[in-house]
């Protein structure tokens, strides 16, 4: 059965800092892998699709990486703004898709 | 630019009681779906639809029902709603499977709660 896990569940950081957020599953049969942003009240955007043919997908400040033989994707957001506030989810596409718990982020100005 | 739009936004009901939660999509998409979350998950799949007249089950089905009557609204029923179906309830919709039409677009979601 694919489950998907994102650690960590909550991260903090200051305004202008780069960091990532993990995501990784069980299954490596994927068709592709999205990363989605949901904020409070909302629905979810959707940010980069990544197809299981692809090691990487870049679109701004969001750079989303793809390693299917390990199970692992990671998003890297260069220059955080307090603005990219929001809980992160990634999800695995096996016909239906599958999502993970989501990171909520904090970016302190 | 509507794209989905979910009513109500927020719901309470008590046990027992019957709603329908509705969904519609003006992006003329061919697949939808329902999804719930649960504080602190991530979204499950309850059901989903490739097209008018076709629906199926997705991961957590038991309790709800669906039906497709046209391409845009998809609304799902709860007939005897149960505590353990407080969730938010998400519809999304996408143009197909193959990728890049596989991209769903969410709805703003509906916050039930069953007391």
């Amino acid at each position: 059965k694919q489950e998907v896990t994102q650690i960590p569940a909550a991260l903090s950081v200051p305004e202008g800092e780069n960091l990532v957020l993990n995501c990784s599953f069980t299954d490596s049969a994927i068709y592709n892998l999205q990363w989605f942003r949901q904020d409070p009240g909302k629905g979810l955007t959707s940010l980069l699709l990544i197809q299981s043919s692809q090691r990487e997908q870049t679109s701004g400040r969001l750079n989303a990486s793809l390693d299917k033989s390990s199970g692992r994707s990671t998003l890297y957001i260069a220059a955080s703004q307090p603005g990219d506030s929001a809980t992160y989810l990634c999800a695995v596409n096996i016909g239906d898709m599958r999502f993970g718990a989501g990171t909520r982020l904090t970016v302190k100005p | 630019n509507a794209g989905v739009t979910q009513t109500p936004k927020f719901r309470i009901l008590k046990i027992g009681q019957s709603m329908t939660l509705q969904c519609a999509q003006d992006m003329n998409h061919n697949y939808m779906y329902w999804y719930r979350q649960d504080p602190g998950m991530g979204l499950k799949l309850i059901y989903y639809s490739v097209g008018a007249g076709i629906t199926d089950k997705g991961e957590v089905p038991n309790g709800y029902n669906v039906s497709r009557s046209t391409t845009e609204d998809f609304p799902l029923r709860l007939e005897l709603a149960a505590p353990s179906q407080t969730s938010v309830y998400f519809c999304a919709s996408s143009y197909g499977q193959g990728v890049p039409k596989n991209i769903q677009y969410f709805g703003a979601g509906t916050r039930l709660s069953v007391l």
